[in-house]
């Protein structure tokens, strides 16, 4: 079955960089049609899409944060890596990874990782 | 960018009636619309995609309609397990994949 896990920090200063690994299990990103994307979702607000790839390394972002934001995928170790840079506290979330389908809806969901942002 | 508007934003309704969630964007996005539940401490779920395809697994009290600016979740005869939030999705005009805000469903 597919299943997906985010790890990382839990706690970064303003103006660091934070790393976010997705490592998942079930699907191959190098399959025709599979996608992995990253949701954040602040505390007790809504969910935010940030970024997706594709199995052909097409790679999409939020254009609010497109600057900020890097996407790469590792096949071979069956990850997804999120960057973003600049942290701020208002990036204080929980960021999740998903698995794509029909190209453009999360179906399966990680547990989440609860990032907090302060000096 | 599309704004999703979802209303109510809290439903307080009692186990057994039937849900009518709103879900509406500020421009067309077709039928390419989808919704999610999300239990607290959990990530969302997949109910509904392309706005009345039924994810797998999920129950068939679950239904979604419409097309265009305007959709419906519809859950037929609440079960316990059914409280929670519901986001809506679309994916016509992207990026960005945007979310609704949200609509709670409690126990009246």
């Amino acid at each position: 079955q597919i299943t997906l896990k985010e790890s990382g920090p839990t706690l970064v200063k303003p103006t660091q960089t934070l790393t976010l690994t997705c490592t998942f299990s079930g699907f191959s990103l190098s399959t025709s049609g599979v996608g992995v994307g990253w949701i954040r979702q602040p505390p007790g607000k809504a969910l935010e899409w940030l970024a997706l790839i594709y199995w052909d390394d097409d790679k999409r972002y939020s254009p609010s944060l497109k600057s900020r934001l890097t996407i790469t995928k590792d096949t071979s170790k069956n990850q997804v890596v999120l960057t973003m840079t600049n942290m701020d506290p208002v990036d204080t979330a929980t960021y999740y990874c998903a698995h794509l389908i029909q190209l453009w809806y999360f179906d399966y969901w990680g547990q989440g990782t609860l990032v907090t942002v302060s000096s | 960018e599309i704004v999703l508007t979802q209303s109510p934003a809290t439903l307080s309704l009692s186990p057994g009636e039937r849900a009518t969630l709103s879900c509406r964007a500020s421009q067309s996005v077709s039928s390419y619309l989808a919704w999610y539940q999300q239990k607290p401490g959990q990530a969302p779920r997949l109910l509904i995609y392309d706005a009345s395809n039924r994810a797998t697994g999920i129950p068939a009290r679950f239904s979604g309609s419409g097309s265009g600016t305007d959709f419906t979740l519809t859950i037929s005869s609440l079960e316990p397990e059914d409280f929670a939030v519901y986001y809506c999705q679309q994916r016509s005009n992207w990026p960005p994949l945007t979310f609704g805000p949200g609509t709670k469903v409690d126990i009246k």
